[in-house]
């Protein structure tokens, strides 16, 4: 089944304490995303992925760092998480974008972070 | 930088009422627009997307949703809506070459039975 899959699904955790978010797809996508979704401000983009070993800063990626080192993979890194990173985040993939051709993105379920 | 305005956080409705919920977009170029709806507790789905050609376009469940390219818009439809469509929608848009998807604050929807 063409997916994309997060872990955890819901994490507490504390100030400070280093963190990562996985994600992965399993559809051959060459774009991938990350989203953090809060209320009244929607889904805002916080890094992006044209291909491996090419990311991109979105709208609001203070605090956070990401990876591409396989096409399939894209975690998220909280290398010292604060309280105004406790969300709901969405990883997103697809086929490609920037072009004619730009493909619907397919989302992942979310992961719910709290941070105290 | 693009930015996509939706006109009512909270809507609630009747069971067969007609639903519009208004998207406007601050974009010059060509765009390509998208609807997303979250249900409960669950991630986003696709619900439409307009891409080019016809600016009515039909999506899942019975929605669609109408591009005006001179008011910037791309309001959803739906002429009756249900108890299961009580979710969150969201409108979305990627300017032609761009690498980013712009999301709208979204609109809570409470379809009450």
């Amino acid at each position: 089944e063409a997916q994309v899959t997060q872990n955890p699904r819901y994490l507490i955790t504390v100030t400070g304490k280093k963190l990562t978010v996985t994600c992965s797809q399993n559809m051959n996508h060459e774009y991938m995303s990350w989203y953090r979704q809060d209320p009244g401000l929607g889904l805002r983009q916080i890094y992006y992925s044209m291909n491996v070993e090419v990311t991109d800063k979105g709208d609001v990626p203070e605090g956070y760092k990401v990876s591409r080192k396989e096409k399939r993979n894209f975690p998220l890194i909280l290398e010292s998480p604060s309280p105004n990173q406790t969300s709901l985040y969405f990883c997103a993939s697809s086929k490609k974008t920037g072009t004619k051709d730009t493909d619907t993105q397919y989302f992942g379920p979310g992961t719910r972070l709290t941070v105290l | 930088a693009q930015s996509v305005s939706q006109h009512n956080h909270h809507v609630i409705l009747s069971e067969a009422a007609s639903l519009e919920l208004g998207c406007n977009y601050s974009y010059g170029g060509t765009v390509n627009l998208f609807w997303y709806v979250q249900y409960p507790g669950q991630h986003l789905q696709l619900l439409l997307k307009y891409f080019s050609g016809d600016p009515l376009v039909k999506g899942i469940k019975g929605f669609e949703a109408e591009f005006i390219k001179s008011k910037f818009s791309f309001n959803l439809r739906k002429p009756s809506v249900q108890w299961s469509d009580t979710a969150e929608y969201f409108c979305a848009v990627n300017a032609e070459y761009g690498n980013k998807l712009v999301f709208g604050a979204g609109t809570i929807l409470r379809v009450k039975s």
